[in-house]
């Protein structure tokens, strides 16, 4: 199957700081990734789709202006969390799909970000 | 509007069986099926596309009933790796966006 690499894999960083997040497809262009989050024994829930060339689209309640998110080529994705802070602290993983609809959704290898 | 799965957890003993459902209040244009280890990334089961449909994969079977905008996922003769959270993964015609339920924790002992 198609690989997702996502880096880095666990981040600590002080409360006010900026943390960035890649997400690279490495065998397939992917015009379209999605950033997911998830809190402790909780599902993943949908932030934002991030499209290549253009602005990502966010799910209600995310405040797009704290979570950037940059998909500058067909294969690199980013997600920043900016002025970080201990409730931002939370297990983030990038998805993406070979084709839009009809196969499967593969995953980073999710990024467990620990504010302080 | 997230899909709810029920039971919420699961306890099986090696060789038991099991069902999750996952249940959206939504159209689906299909569902997706997910094993996540703790601290790990989803893990691809399988896809269903049409209402009714059914798939397999080894002991782990799904179906779809696109009316009920409901599945099932059927776990038989468990094995101590099918532990793990289980989530279904829904999405609406027209959009590929992939929305998860609430997740299903399966504990499979010796």
């Amino acid at each position: 199957g198609a690989v997702v690499s996502q880096h880095p894999s666990r981040v600590i960083c002080k409360s006010g700081t900026s943390v960035k997040i890649e997400c690279r497809s490495l065998d397939f262009q992917a015009t379209t990734m999605f950033w997911y989050r998830q809190f402790p024994k909780q599902s993943l829930m949908l932030m934002a789709t991030s499209n290549e060339g253009s602005k990502a689209t966010y799910e209600q309640g995310v405040e797009k202006d704290k979570f950037l998110i940059n998909h500058a080529s067909l294969t690199l994705s980013t997600l920043t969390v900016t002025s970080a802070h201990p409730e931002d602290s939370s297990f983030y993983i990038c998805s993406a799909r070979v084709d839009r609809e009809n196969t499967e959704a593969f995953f980073g290898q999710g990024t467990r970000l620990t504010v302080v | 509007q997230q899909p709810v799965q029920s039971p919420q957890a699961v306890i099986l003993r090696e060789g038991e069986d099991a069902v999750i459902n996952c249940s959206s209040s939504k159209a689906l244009y299909s569902v997706h099926w997910y094993r996540q280890k703790h601290g790990e990334a989803p893990v691809f089961l399988m896809i269903l596309l049409k209402g009714g449909e059914q798939k397999g994969h080894e002991k782990i079977s799904a179906s779809f009933n696109e009316k009920k905008q409901q599945s099932s996922l059927y776990l038989t003769a468990s094995q101590l790796s099918y532990s793990g959270t289980y989530f279904c993964g829904t999405e609406r015609a027209g959009t590929d966006k992939l929305i998860f339920g609430t997740g299903t924790r399966l504990q499979v002992f010796p």
